[in-house]
């Protein structure tokens, strides 16, 4: 099965609504990466969070390893925020191979 | 299921050898990229090759170069490494928006 289950697939929200978008593994983990790709554009790095919270601007990232899941919180959204998050893990097996989950397609309402 | 394919796993070199490494894609995507992701986790994209047509991250030295037989291939190949090129390097393609990676090479520089 796949080791990194996204959620949800896709959102659609107003703007100015806060959006949270989550991530869930089944295996063990050294750290979740979050990335944001913009609509036809490459990846650009959010999040590298082991454990426990972290902030930048308008985001948060949340990793409970004991829970097993991992949570993008983007507060008051803008339309630039559109495009799809990925989140991507980092094994705990010492490997350096990412495996990432299938991404969160989020649109804004303007 | 992997579908982007690299070689190799691991490298380990001196300073101002010649490395170069292998990318593959078996999903029919018309683009493809190289990123280098540092040691503070941060994934950066440093080339997209679609139909014959390179683009250049301005911040890439230029020791390295993308070469491409076709577009289900593009290897990256780096001149004369420096220890600041001690990274891992993720290949990825697409074909709309969602971007496929592969499980990368790890580069270590002595």
């Amino acid at each position: 099965g796949q080791q990194v289950q996204q959620s949800p697939a896709s959102l659609v929200l107003q703007e100015g609504e806060n959006a949270e978008l989550q991530c869930n593994f089944s295996t063990s983990l050294n750290s979740m990466q979050w990335f944001y790709q913009r609509p036809g554009g490459s990846l650009v790095s959010l999040f590298y969070n082991p454990s426990g919270t972290k902030h930048s601007g308008r985001l948060t990232s949340t990793t409970v390893i004991k829970e097993r899941r991992s949570s993008l919180h983007i507060s008051s959204s803008q339309t630039t925020d559109s495009g799809t998050y990925l989140c991507a893990l980092e094994p705990g097996t010492g490997s350096n191979r990412l495996t990432f989950g299938k991404g969160t397609k989020f649109s804004l309402i303007p | 299921e992997t579908a982007v394919f690299q070689t190799p796993n691991y490298h380990v070199t001196q300073v101002g050898n010649e490395v170069s490494f292998n990318c593959k894609q078996t999903l029919g995507h018309d683009t493809m990229y190289w990123y280098k992701q540092d040691s503070k986790k941060l994934l950066k994209i440093m080339f997209s090759y679609n139909n014959k047509q390179l683009i250049v991250n301005e911040t890439v030295p230029r020791r390295f170069s993308p070469q491409s037989s076709d577009k289900a291939h593009l290897n990256l190949r780096i001149k004369s490494v420096e220890p600041e090129d001690s990274a891992v390097y993720l290949c990825a393609s697409s074909w709309t928006f969602e971007q496929y990676f592969g499980p990368g090479t790890r580069l270590t520089v002595l």
